[in-house]
């Protein structure tokens, strides 16, 4: 069974400071998508991964998929209070079940 | 625009009863999903539908079935409610083929309770 763990599951930090989490599988990946979820609302997709170390940039967040397709990892610099809600994870398996596969996500809160 | 709209908001509905919820999207995707959410679980596919007049089960369809009414429209209905049927109920589109890691759109989601 594919798992994907993703870590820290709760954060909460001040207005400002930078955080990571990483979403981490024993299992390799074709590609990885990064979406926030809201209070209320549905997942919307941030960004999707699909080489090996590939590094993408969305205004002041960084995501990197890992070089054996099995980690990646979402960076923020300077948190800001929109940034608050749940980060998911979730990897897509090219293979025979081609499924996505969702992270628990970790929960974020970020206070001014 | 729209994009993808579930109604319900939210529901309770005693053990036993039926009820469905709707889904439906204005971007003219030929992929969509039905997802519960639970604490602890995660996000679980339910049933998807690769086109209209198709559908296939996901990881968790006991209890559940769709119909993909139309293009736009993919309705979930719960036969005999169960306690353990209480979640929130995400529906998703995509203008990727199933099978294809394309971007995904959800609804604001349904808060349904089984009492």
């Amino acid at each position: 069974t594919q798992l994907l763990e993703q870590s820290p599951q709760f954060l909460s930090i001040q207005e400002g400071e930078n955080l990571t989490v990483y979403c981490n599988s024993s299992s390799v990946f074709s590609s990885l998508q990064w979406y926030r979820q809201e209070p209320g609302e549905g997942p919307v997709l941030l960004v999707t991964v699909v080489t090996g170390g590939e590094v993408k940039k969305l205004k002041r967040l960084t995501f990197q998929f890992g070089d054996a397709r099995k980690d990646s990892s979402l960076h923020i610099t300077a948190a800001q209070p929109g940034d608050t809600g749940l980060y998911l994870c979730a990897g897509f398996n090219a293979g025979n079940n081609r499924k996505l596969i969702w992270g628990l996500g970790t929960s974020l809160a970020v206070n001014p | 625009n729209a994009g993808v709209t579930q109604t319900p908001k939210f529901q309770v509905l005693k053990t036993g009863q039926s009820m469905t919820l709707q889904c439906a999207q204005d971007m003219n995707h030929n992929s969509m999903y039905w997802y519960r959410q639970d604490p602890g679980m995660g996000l679980r596919l339910i049933y998807y539908s690769a086109s209209e007049g198709t559908t296939d089960k996901g990881e968790v369809p006991n209890g559940y079935n769709v119909s993909r009414l139309n293009k736009r429209e993919f309705s979930l209905r719960l036969e005999s409610a169960a306690p353990s049927q209480t979640s929130v109920y995400f529906c998703a589109s995509s203008e990727s083929p199933t099978g294809v890691p394309g971007k995904l759109f959800f609804g604001s989601g349904t808060q349904l309770s089984v009492l």
